[in-house]
């Protein structure tokens, strides 16, 4: 069965820090990787998603994220964030076979703040 | 474009109660998803519909949930005999079919609070 997990529950920085967020995930087939963020009172919305080529994937406000198939993962980076940045960030990970459905299997979360 | 849309935003039950959430997908997505959210983790799979069948029920957690799309695009999730574990927020989700159909667009979600 697939697993995600991530690392920190919980990061409390400034503006204009770097922001990194682990995501490692287990999973014996080939899968499609994603990062969606759910800010204060909105709904989840995709920030980024790997399904093949360039490992480094760009996203939306700056997010990037690095697939490394030998370390099973998936980090979320941004250099300098911004307040706007507060949200709920959600590493997600979907099978390539197609009987699978594409149902995803997501890790905890990870709440971020950033202290204007 | 409308996005997903779920009604009701908010439900109250009591315990031993039936209570129906309803999901609208965005026009022309075959492919619909619901996921429940527990407080403090991630969305976790229920059932997965492409068109009015269900293909994966596997996350279902037992035969007090079901779930319908008689014609292939509104959805319903059906709740009986509700029990206090069952409160949650209910996602759903929708996209394209396909190879490249993978990203889903969620819904607000149902916040469902069983007393």
């Amino acid at each position: 069965a697939q697993s995600v997990s991530q690392h920190n529950h919980h990061v409390i920085l400034s503006e204009a820090a770097s922001l990194e967020l682990g995501c490692n995930y287990s999973y014996g087939g080939t899968v499609n990787l994603f990062w969606y963020v759910q800010y204060p009172g909105q709904h989840l919305q995709l920030l980024l998603k790997y399904f093949s080529g360039d490992p480094l994937v760009k996203g939306i406000k700056g997010f990037e994220a690095e697939f490394i198939k030998s370390k099973f993962s998936f980090n979320l980076r941004k250099p300098s964030v911004q307040w706007s940045d507060t949200a709920e960030y959600f590493c997600a990970v979907n099978s390539r076979i197609k009987a699978a459905g594409n149902k995803l299997t997501f890790g905890g979360g990870t709440r971020v703040l950033v202290k204007p | 474009g409308a996005g997903v849309s779920q009604t009701p935003s908010n439900k109250v039950t009591e315990k031993g109660k039936y209570v129906e959430l309803r999901c609208d997908p965005i026009s022309g997505h075959t492919a619909l998803y619901w996921y429940r959210q527990s407080l403090g983790q991630g969305p976790e799979f229920l059932i997965y519909f492409q068109g009015t069948g269900a293909a994966d029920d596997s996350g279902l957690p037992n035969d007090r949930f079901f779930a319908v799309r008689p014609e292939g695009s509104v959805s319903t999730l059906k709740i009986q005999r509700t029990e206090r574990g069952d409160s949650a927020v209910y996602l759903c989700a929708s996209s394209l079919g396909g190879p490249r159909g993978n990203e889903q667009f969620f819904g607000p979600g149902t916040r469902l609070t069983v007393l």
